[in-house]
């Protein structure tokens, strides 16, 4: 059972304003990743880690940032919120080697006016 | 271009019978697929997959085809309950094990 946890769930919050997105889990894996997803759309990969100090933008260009200084908690910050970020954002992560199912947390629903 | 697609937006199906949900990829290269269930406010929840050195797995009521010169896989779930009711998303892999998703399918099973 994984155990992937995003805080907050749901986020209504007012354009220029600095937000920071939590994502933890507890397994230990190494790989981590965000995924931006729209009603009725694909996820998109927006930022992803294989560890510890290592970050790397996803096949979706964001003006999100991320960080990795510990190997549980990899947070992602928008510095200025704009509607255009209105969206789901979506936290995942991976056993190290060679798996590829990733385990998603429960998501934040974030919300721009 | 989308790498994956589920032209099904929409698949409603009567309780005990099979539901049959289809992925189509363009890469030939991608040798990992995976499908996943996503209920309202949650995440994906990883349901089955399937690699490229096979064209059948099993798990319970859900079974994975793939059909590789087609570049085509399937979810069947037979017999659907109303408890299936979600969005199910295919996802693709390649040697990066990075996973590209389709845009979902939203099934219905009517009691």
């Amino acid at each position: 059972e994984a155990d992937i946890y995003q805080t907050p769930r749901y986020l209504v919050i007012g354009t220029g304003k600095k937000i920071t997105l939590e994502c933890s889990q507890t397994m230990g894996h190494d790989k981590m990743y965000w995924y931006q997803q729209d009603p009725g759309m694909e996820l998109h990969l927006i930022h992803y880690s294989y560890g510890v100090n290592s970050t790397e933008k996803g096949d979706l260009s964001s003006e999100s940032t991320v960080s990795r200084i510990r190997t549980e908690h990899f947070p992602l910050t928008l510095e200025s919120a704009r509607p255009s970020h209105t969206s789901q954002y979506l936290c995942a992560s991976s056993l190290p080697g060679g798996s590829y199912e990733q385990y998603f947390g429960p998501g934040t629903r974030l919300t721009v006016t | 271009d989308q790498q994956v697609k589920q032209n099904s937006p929409s698949l409603s199906v009567q309780e005990g019978r099979i539901s049959i949900l289809n992925c189509d990829y363009t890469n030939s290269m991608f040798d990992y697929f995976l499908w996943y269930k996503k209920y309202p406010a949650e995440g994906p929840t990883f349901l089955i997959s399937i690699s490229s050195i096979k064209d059948k797995n099993e798990d319970g009521r859900f079974t994975v085809f793939l059909n590789k010169s087609a570049k085509h896989l399937s979810l069947h779930i037979v017999p659907s309950q109303p408890g299936d009711s979600a969005v199910y998303f295919c996802a693709v892999s390649g040697s990066a094990r990075q996973l590209t998703f389709g845009s979902g399918t939203q099934l219905t099973v009517l009691p």
